[in-house]
């Protein structure tokens, strides 16, 4: 059974920063490409960051970018995700997603993790 | 940017037939896929590349995509079907996952 399962969140104070983790399990982990997306609450879905399988290629939506780092571990099973100079609107849940082949969509979720930034 | 526009709530009675549309400029020439998400509960992909069911996913629920326009449509709804439902495509331009805002499924 695919499992992904993230951790991390918590609360932060503007400024701040968090290392969001996704932990996979039941499939073959180094070769899929991986995303994270949020939601802020009572809002719809954003996406955050894609890596591909060999962390080769890397994209990041514009509200993020040079402020967010997704890496992966394939040894460990493991998505990251490093979130710098965090702002109030980076407020949301945060979940993992593992995608299908040919950008045909995610096929895999996590739970999501929470992430709050106030002061 | 890329932009994709689902109507915020749809309503249908149960035994009927729920469509619930996704625009977007050029949308038929790219993959269009679904998701189904339910009060505190995670997402599940319910229809990818416009048309295809994952592994069990009901064969009421469907899909096409053409033109500027992509469709979920399920058939003979049921009141678990009540959820919110999140298109989704992938701008190469931008080179972004792009999601629709989501529609509220009503079954009354």
């Amino acid at each position: 059974e695919v499992q992904l399962v993230e951790s991390g969140g918590g609360l932060v104070q503007p400024g701040g920063s968090l290392r969001l983790s996704c932990a996979a399990s039941g499939f073959t982990f180094r070769s899929y490409s991986m995303n994270w997306v949020r939601q802020a609450p009572g809002k719809g879905l954003e996406w955050v960051s894609y890596i591909s399988s060999s962390s080769s290629t890397i994209y990041y939506a514009d509200s993020v970018k040079g402020r967010f780092t997704i890496s992966r571990d394939n040894a460990k099973n493991s998505l990251y995700l490093q979130m710098n100079s965090l702002r109030d609107e980076d407020t949301a849940v945060y979940y993992c997603a593992r995608e299908l082949p040919g950008n045909a969509g995610f096929q895999h979720w996590g739970q999501g993790t929470l992430v709050t930034v106030s002061s | 940017s890329y932009e994709l526009t689902q109507p915020p709530s749809v309503s249908v009675s149960p035994g009927q037939t729920a469509s619930i549309t996704c625009s977007g400029d050029n949308l038929g020439d790219k993959n269009a896929c679904w998701y189904q998400q339910k009060p505190g509960q995670s997402l599940v992909l319910v229809i990818y590349q416009d048309r295809k069911r994952p592994s069990g996913i009901p064969e009421r629920f469907s899909g096409s995509n053409s033109g500027n326009r992509a469709t979920l449509t399920i058939s003979g709804t049921q009141a678990m079907d009540e959820a919110d439902y999140y298109c989704q495509a992938w701008d190469s331009s931008t080179a972004g996952w792009v999601f629709g805002g989501g529609t509220k499924l009503t079954v009354l």
